[in-house]
């Protein structure tokens, strides 16, 4: 079976500070890893994924994760942050074998402080 | 293209009572998954349809149940409500098979049990 580890339910940081929102997976076949974000009263949205190929992923609003095959993570990271990132992330993995069923993180509340 | 939409967005509801929600895709899209969010559980799958069948089941009680029709919308039912099934019911939809395909969620139906 697999599993997602978040390990923090809330980062709160600075205005044009720099991020990292840790994931951590435990799957013994090969998976598929995803970031969502979810902005207050809205449903989910793809900002990343990995499949093959890079490690380094850049996905949309100018985040990017790493996949770290042993260490078993994929850590999502931006720059600096805005105001509008202030939102909920969610880390998920899918078997490559599989039809859709994520299995997703707990979520990390990113919340920005002006 | 028109986003994927859910309705009712709101729904108030007592214990026993039964309840059905809706979700129309993207159009072209024939795969719906629908997953629960709740505080203290997170986001866990329910099922998803594809082509107008069940292809994958989480583990909730048969209280749950879906179906999909032949234009690919799809309707979620919970039958004899219970407090705990108060969350936040998200509809996500797909152009088809593979676990790569990045899912399009809708606004979700935000159900609560008296």
């Amino acid at each position: 079976a697999q599993s997602v580890t978040q390990l923090d339910s809330q980062v709160p940081v600075f205005e044009e500070a720099p991020v990292e929102l840790r994931c951590n997976y435990s799957s013994s076949v090969s998976v598929y890893l995803f970031w969502y974000v979810q902005y207050p009263n809205q449903g989910l949205q793809l900002l990343l994924k990995y499949l093959s190929g890079s490690t380094l992923v850049k996905g949309i609003n100018g985040f990017e994760a790493e996949f770290n095959k042993s260490q078993t993570s994929f850590h999502l990271r931006k720059p600096s942050v805005h105001i509008s990132d202030t939102a909920e992330y969610f880390c998920a993995v899918v078997r490559v074998d599989s039809n859709y069923q994520l299995i997703w993180g707990a979520g990390t509340k990113l919340i920005i402080k002006p | 293209k028109a986003g994927v939409t859910q309705t009712p967005r709101y729904l108030i509801k007592t214990r026993g009572q039964q309840v059905t929600l809706s979700c129309s895709p993207i159009s072209g899209h024939r795969s719906v998954s629908w997953y629960q969010q709740t505080p203290g559980q997170g986001l866990q799958f329910l099922f998803e349809y594809f082509s107008e069948t069940q292809r994958n089941k989480g583990n909730f009680p048969g209280r749950f149940s879906g179906r999909q029709f032949s234009n690919s919308r799809s309707e979620m039912n919970v039958s004899t409500l219970e407090l705990g099934d108060s969350a936040l019911y998200l509809c996500a939809s797909s152009p088809g098979g593979g676990a790569r395909n990045e899912q399009f969620f809708g606004p979700g139906t935000r159900l609560t049990v008296l």
